[in-house]
């Protein structure tokens, strides 16, 4: 299986802050790199898939970028809505591998 | 537009088995495979399989191959995924999720189903 990291594993920020989160991949994933916004008690939401393709409808303050094994998320200038936990997921081989999440915070 | 309804709460004794629903509206059911994804209490996201609806074939992470079963009824563009043998580490909040051809990337995901299994 593919082994997924993120680092930090949480951070505490402000608004207005910007905030890079970084996730690992064990192997070569090329750009099968996804990014997903979770909120408790609430579904997953797509930011970004394909490593830094913006999905329709989320801000364009959520940018991703790398390849290969190292990709990261950026939040430009981060609002209220944006505290919550970020996971990276590839889907490049079988399992589907979501990295441990990210807790973004209030600082 | 594009919506995924998933059945109610679930309460399992351990050994059992359960069936979560995934019912598809919105856009071609046989057009996108299915993924299911769980959330245990206090963890992370852990993806289960797919499935594709059109040709019913599935693939399935190794730690739950032969205890889940994924199935579809075109008919009605519905989804099920079942675990059987289920164990106190089965409690989670369960999900299905579209996902997109290309990069199998989740784009729409149900409410969740909460599966509690305790004696």
């Amino acid at each position: 299986d593919i082994q997924m990291t993120q680092s930090p594993s949480s951070l505490s920020a402000s608004v207005g802050d910007s905030v890079t989160i970084t996730c690992r991949a064990s192997h070569n994933i090329i750009t099968y790199l996804h990014w997903y916004q979770k909120k408790p008690g609430k579904a997953p939401e797509l930011l970004i898939y394909g490593a830094s393709s913006l999905e329709r409808g989320v801000p364009s303050r959520f940018g991703g970028s790398g390849s290969g094994t190292d990709f990261t998320l950026t939040i430009s200038s981060l609002q209220p809505e944006d505290f919550a936990t970020y996971y990276c997921q590839q889907s490049y081989n079988v399992p589907f591998t979501f990295g441990p999440g990210t807790k973004v915070d209030f600082k | 537009q594009v919506q995924l309804v998933q059945s109610g709460a679930e309460v399992k004794k351990p050994g059992a088995s359960v069936k979560v629903s995934c019912k598809a509206s919105g856009y071609t059911f046989t057009g996108y495979f299915i993924h299911w994804v769980r959330q245990a209490p206090g963890q992370g996201l852990e993806w289960i399989g797919w499935i594709n609806p059109n040709s019913g074939g599935t693939n399935s992470a190794q730690r739950f191959q032969g205890r889940v079963t994924m199935t579809r009824d075109t008919s009605i563009n519905t989804a099920y995924m079942e675990l059987s043998s289920l164990t106190s580490d089965d409690t989670a909040v369960y999900y299905c999720a579209r996902a997109q051809a290309a990069q199998q990337q989740e784009d729409y995901w149900g409410q969740g189903t909460r599966v509690t299994v305790s004696s």
